[in-house]
């Protein structure tokens, strides 16, 4: 079946350091990929999505691109804000429309 | 702009209790799901309904059961909850497979 791995966390940094987040996945067909952020107390919303390969899918300084060579989907942001300390999860949609995500990665971004 | 409601938002059961969990979107949204979050383990589908009349488990599925109930409502049943049930559980709906899926608020339920 689908699955989705992501890097282990807490991820702490600076504000203002470069942020990746590692996310890989495993799928049959051509996966439809997305990063959910969730903000302490809350429930998911879209960060950002990419329905093809070599799709970049970008929002609020964060990117990601979709390499289906390296079966990757990897978080970036080039400078980080205290605000930005959420979790974060990496998730895909395969046949069958069902959703699945990976464990989540914590960030925690300290002035 | 309500978006995916789901009631109640806590709750304590005694184990071997029975709830029902309540989702409702006003999207006009073809596809829902119910997910269970705890430490450590992400978010775990338990039970989906890609539309109207259909539903499917997901990775987790024993000890719920679910109802679409119409195209807004899908709701997740515990007949007799068990401690290892107490978690975080969301709602989620979208329209389709490369949509961004809306999630409620989540039900924080403990079992003792």
């Amino acid at each position: 079946g689908n699955s989705v791995t992501q890097m282990e966390g807490p991820v702490t940094l600076s504000e203002e350091a470069f942020l990746t987040i590692n996310c890989t996945y495993t799928a049959t067909g051509y996966p439809s990929l997305f990063w959910y952020v969730q903000y302490p107390g809350e429930g998911l919303q879209l960060l950002l999505k990419a329905t093809k390969a070599d799709d970049k899918g970008s929002n609020k300084g964060f990117e990601a691109t979709y390499r289906k060579e390296t079966t990757s989907f990897h978080l970036e942001k080039g400078s980080v804000q205290v605000s930005d300390s959420a979790v974060y999860f990496c998730a895909l949609t395969g046949g069958g429309n069902k959703l699945t995500f990976g464990t989540g990665t914590q960030l925690k971004v300290e002035l | 702009n309500a978006g995916v409601t789901q009631t109640p938002k806590f709750q304590v059961l005694k184990t071997g209790q029975s709830m029902t969990l309540q989702c409702a979107q006003d999207m006009n949204h073809n596809s829902m799901y119910w997910y269970r979050q705890d430490p450590g383990m992400g978010l775990r589908l338990i039970y989906y309904s890609a539309s109207e009349g259909t539903t499917d488990k997901g990775e987790v599925p024993n000890g719920y059961n679910v109802s679409r109930l119409n195209k807004r409502e899908f709701s997740l049943r515990l007949e007799s909850a068990a401690p290892s049930q107490t978690s975080v559980y969301f709602c989620a709906s979208r329209d389709r497979a490369a949509t961004e899926a809306f999630f409620g608020q989540g039900t924080r339920l403990t079992v003792v």
